[in-house]
C-alpha cells in the first residue's frame, strides 16, 4: 500500500468554523490531490499540487484553500465551513502527472 | 472537459455469475481510462488502467476491461464473481496529465450467495 495517511479520520464541526485536513505521504511523490466524495457524484477534484508551493484549482474549489510547504504534506482548509461541505474527503498522490493515483483512507467531515 | 457516465447505479449478481459494468466517457482526445474499486469505509484501489496499445486490459483480482473508441466505452468485466467482489466501482477518465481526472458516480455491486 502507498504510504498515505489522512488526519483526522473523522471530524464534526459547526457552521462557520475553520477546518484543516491533513494529507501526509511517505512516497516522495510530486503530485498530490484533494477530492470530495458525495453520493451520486463520485469523486470530484477540489485542488491539486504539482510540487512544493505549486497548487491549482480543481472542479469544485470554491470555499477551499490548500497549502503545500513540504513534499510530504498537503493541507486542505475550509476557511468557514458550511453544511454543503459535509462530505468524505480523499487525498491522492501520483509519481507523475500521467500515472495512476493512490488514494488515502479518507476523512469523514460533518458540518452541523 | 472530460466526463464519465456509469449508467447502472446498482447491480446484483449471483456468486459465480459473470459481470459487466458499463462506463461511457466523453473526451475529445485519446483518454486515459481507469477503473477503481472501493470497499465500504475504505479508500479507492486501482483495478486497471488504459493509456494506449492493446484495447483489452487485464487488471488485478481477475478483472479486465475493453476500450472501444467507436462506442466511447470502457466496460469492466469479470467471468466469475466472488462474494468478496461486493463493493462500489468507479470509472475515471483523465487527459494527458491527470490533474483534471473525472470520475463517474459509481456502480454498487451486490453479490448474492
Amino acid at each position: 500500500d502507498a504510504g498515505i495517511t489522512q488526519s483526522p479520520r473523522h471530524k464534526v464541526t459547526e457552521t462557520g468554523t475553520p477546518v484543516t485536513l491533513r494529507c501526509h505521504q511517505t512516497e516522495n511523490h510530486r503530485y498530490m490531490y484533494w477530492y470530495r466524495q458525495d453520493p451520486g457524484h463520485g469523486l470530484r477534484l477540489i485542488h491539486y499540487s504539482y510540487g512544493v508551493k505549486d497548487t491549482d484549482k480543481g472542479e469544485v474549489s470554491d470555499g477551499y484553500s490548500v497549502s503545500r510547504s513540504k513534499t510530504e504534506d498537503f493541507l486542505l482548509t475550509l476557511e468557514s465551513a458550511t453544511s454543503s461541505q459535509t462530505s468524505v474527503y480523499f487525498c491522492a498522490i501520483a509519481g507523475t502527472s500521467d500515472n495512476e493515483q493512490f488514494f488515502g483512507p479518507g476523512t469523514r467531515l460533518t458540518v452541523l | 472537459a472530460q466526463s464519465v457516465t456509469q449508467p447502472d447505479i446498482h447491480i446484483t449478481v449471483s456468486e459465480g455469475a459473470s459481470l459487466e459494468l458499463r462506463c461511457n466517457y466523453s473526451y475529445g482526445a485519446t483518454p486515459y481510462l481507469f477503473w477503481y474499486v472501493q470497499s465500504p469505509g475504505q479508500g479507492l484501489q486501482l483495478l486497471l488502467k488504459y493509456f494506449s496499445g492493446d484495447t483489452l486490459v487485464q487488471g488485478i483480482k481477475g478483472f479486465e476491461a475493453e476500450f472501444k473508441r467507436s462506442q466511447s466505452s470502457f466496460n469492466l468485466r469479470k467471468p466469475s464473481v466472488h462474494w468478496s467482489d461486493a463493493a462500489e466501482y468507479f470509472c475515471a477518465v483523465g487527459a494527458w496529465n491527470n490533474n483534471d481526472m473525472r470520475f463517474g458516480a459509481g456502480t454498487r455491486l451486490t453479490v448474492k450467495p
